[in-house]
């Protein structure tokens, strides 16, 4: 499987700062993905992040709040912008060689907004 | 669409007890299923799958999991917990023909000396 990480590992953040955070893969994949895990709960898939081309987002997910880039198939980010303390979430990026290849997570950022 | 319930989301075993830990799904394709666990403070280590083939899968740290068409279920076991079990631990399911996962509520298992 690949080595994926991610940075900042955490933070702690102002309301209505915004903030970025990285992914990195040691190998080229084809797909990388963006999920959220607030306090207690599962895992929700933020969006796609698709190499050259704007990304996919979820319902209740959109491009304003949670801008992606993914210049190159081994780094993406995520921005969350204009941050509220409803954002606290753990933030985990995973990747899968294809879209039929077992997803791999990162080690998730852990944000607190304050 | 694929959908995953997980029942109970607190497990107590004592060490070297059985692990048995429950997840029904809902999909209208064939099914993808995996198992991951989440130890405190880290992100999520992939157990096991099942995508095809065996309905008996074996997966790292002595788990495994067997898929049942006909109860539509994925149930995780461990013949012995230890201590370091203790985490948390997500179901998913994707369909075979997307890749997006659906995760379960996940169930915490707390591990008695």
């Amino acid at each position: 499987s690949a080595v994926i990480s991610q940075k900042p590992s955490r933070d702690i953040c102002q309301r209505g700062t915004s903030l970025t955070i990285q992914c990195q893969v040691d190998s080229q994949v084809t797909m990388m993905f963006w999920y959220r895990q607030q306090p207690g709960q599962s895992l929700t898939l933020i969006a796609t992040a698709n190499q050259g081309s704007e990304a996919t987002y979820e319902s209740g997910f959109v491009i304003d709040k949670f801008p992606i880039s993914r210049p190159n198939l081994t780094f993406s980010t995520l921005t969350v912008s204009n941050m509220s303390p409803e954002d606290s979430s753990i933030y985990l990026c995973s990747v899968g060689r294809d879209s039929r290849d077992t997803q791999y997570f990162g080690p998730g950022t852990r944000l607190t907004v304050l | 669409a694929q959908s995953v319930t997980q029942l109970g989301s607190h497990v107590s075993v004592s060490e070297g007890a059985l692990v048995l830990l429950r997840c029904n799904y809902s999909s209208s394709v064939p099914p993808y299923l995996f198992w991951y666990v989440q130890y405190p403070n880290q992100g999520l280590q992939l157990l096991l799958k099942y995508t095809t083939g065996a309905t008996l899968v074996k997966g790292i740290n002595g788990f495994e999991a067997e898929f049942k068409k006909s109860e539509t279920s994925f149930h995780l076991t461990k013949p012995s917990a230890h201590m370091s079990d203790a985490a948390e631990y997500f179901c998913a399911v994707s369909g075979s023909n997307d890749y997006k996962l659906s995760f379960g509520a996940g169930t915490t298992v707390t591990v008695r000396a």
